[in-house]
C-alpha cells in the first residue's frame, strides 16, 4: 500500500499570506496526486489533479507542483474562504489513498 | 449537472450490515470513462477509500475492510450500493459516494484518477 503523509498538519494564516502544504508518498507515484479542500460540514472538492492541473473554477491562487514523492499545494493571497482542510490523494496504484490532511486556520 | 446523493438507515446495530444507496442524476451511470466509488470519513481514520465499481460490475475493494464490503450497480435505477457486513464501532462515520475519473495517457488508460463530485454524504453511527 502507498501512504500518503502530509505537513504540517495544521497551520495558522492571515488574509494575503502564501501558504504551502506539502504531501510525500511513500513510493514513486509519478504525477498521479490529487487535491482536495473540505469544509466544516461538506464534502471535499476537487481543487487540483495530475498534481498540477487546476479544476475549473477554482481560483488561480491555488497551485499545485512536484512529481515522483514529494508534492506541494500553494496558495497564494490566502483569503478568508480559504479556511479549511486540505488533503492529498494518490491514485498511482489501484489501492487508493488519502494523506491525513492539513487544517489551515 | 452530474449530482449524488447518498440514502440508507444512520443507525446500524453492532455485527448487522451496513447498506447506503448512491443515486446519480445528470449523467448516464452507464459510463465507459468513470468508475463510481465509495469513501469515508471519522475523526480516527481520516478519509477511507472504500471501494469502486464500472458501471459492466467490475470492483475494487480497500483490503483492510478484511471482505466485509460489497458494491454492486444497477444501471436501470441509476444507483449503486455499498453493503459492509459485520459492523463495529470503528465503522461509524460520514459515507461518501463520488465519480471517480479515470486517466489516460496517449489514449490508453493508465490509472485510476480524482473523485469529483460528491454526494453530501451520509453519517452512520453503528450503536446498540
Amino acid at each position: 500500500d502507498i501512504q500518503m503523509t502530509q505537513s504540517p498538519s495544521s497551520l495558522s494564516a492571515s488574509v494575503g499570506d502564501r501558504v504551502t502544504i506539502t504531501c510525500q508518498a511513500s513510493q514513486d507515484i509519478r504525477k498521479y496526486l490529487n487535491w482536495y479542500q473540505q469544509k466544516p460540514g461538506k464534502a471535499p472538492k476537487l481543487l487540483i489533479y495530475d498534481a498540477s492541473k487546476l479544476e475549473t473554477g477554482v481560483p488561480s491562487r491555488f497551485s499545485g507542483g512536484g512529481s515522483g514523492t514529494e508534492f506541494t499545494l500553494t496558495i497564494s493571497n490566502v483569503q478568508p474562504e480559504d479556511i479549511a482542510t486540505y488533503y492529498c490523494q494518490q491514485c498511482h496504484s489501484m489501492l487508493l489513498s488519502f494523506g491525513g490532511g492539513t487544517k489551515v486556520e | 449537472q452530474l449530482q449524488l446523493q447518498e440514502s440508507g438507515p444512520g443507525v446500524v446495530k453492532p455485527s448487522e450490515t451496513l447498506s447506503l444507496t448512491c443515486s446519480v442524476s445528470g449523467v448516464s451511470i452507464a459510463s465507459s470513462i468513470c468508475y463510481w466509488a465509495w469513501v469515508r470519513q471519522s475523526p480516527e481514520k481520516g478519509l477511507e477509500w472504500i471501494g469502486n465499481i464500472y458501471y459492466t460490475g467490475s470492483t475494487h475493494y480497500n483490503p483492510s475492510l478484511k471482505g466485509r464490503v460489497t458494491i454492486s450497480v444497477d444501471t436501470s435505477k441509476h444507483q449503486f450500493s455499498l453493503k459492509l457486513s459485520s459492523v463495529t464501532a470503528a465503522d461509524t462515520g460520514i459515507y461518501y459516494c463520488a465519480r471517480l475519473s479515470l486517466n489516460y495517457d496517449a489514449g490508453s488508460f493508465s490509472s485510476l484518477g480524482w473523485f469529483d463530485p460528491w454526494g453530501q454524504g451520509a453519517l452512520v453511527t453503528v450503536s446498540s
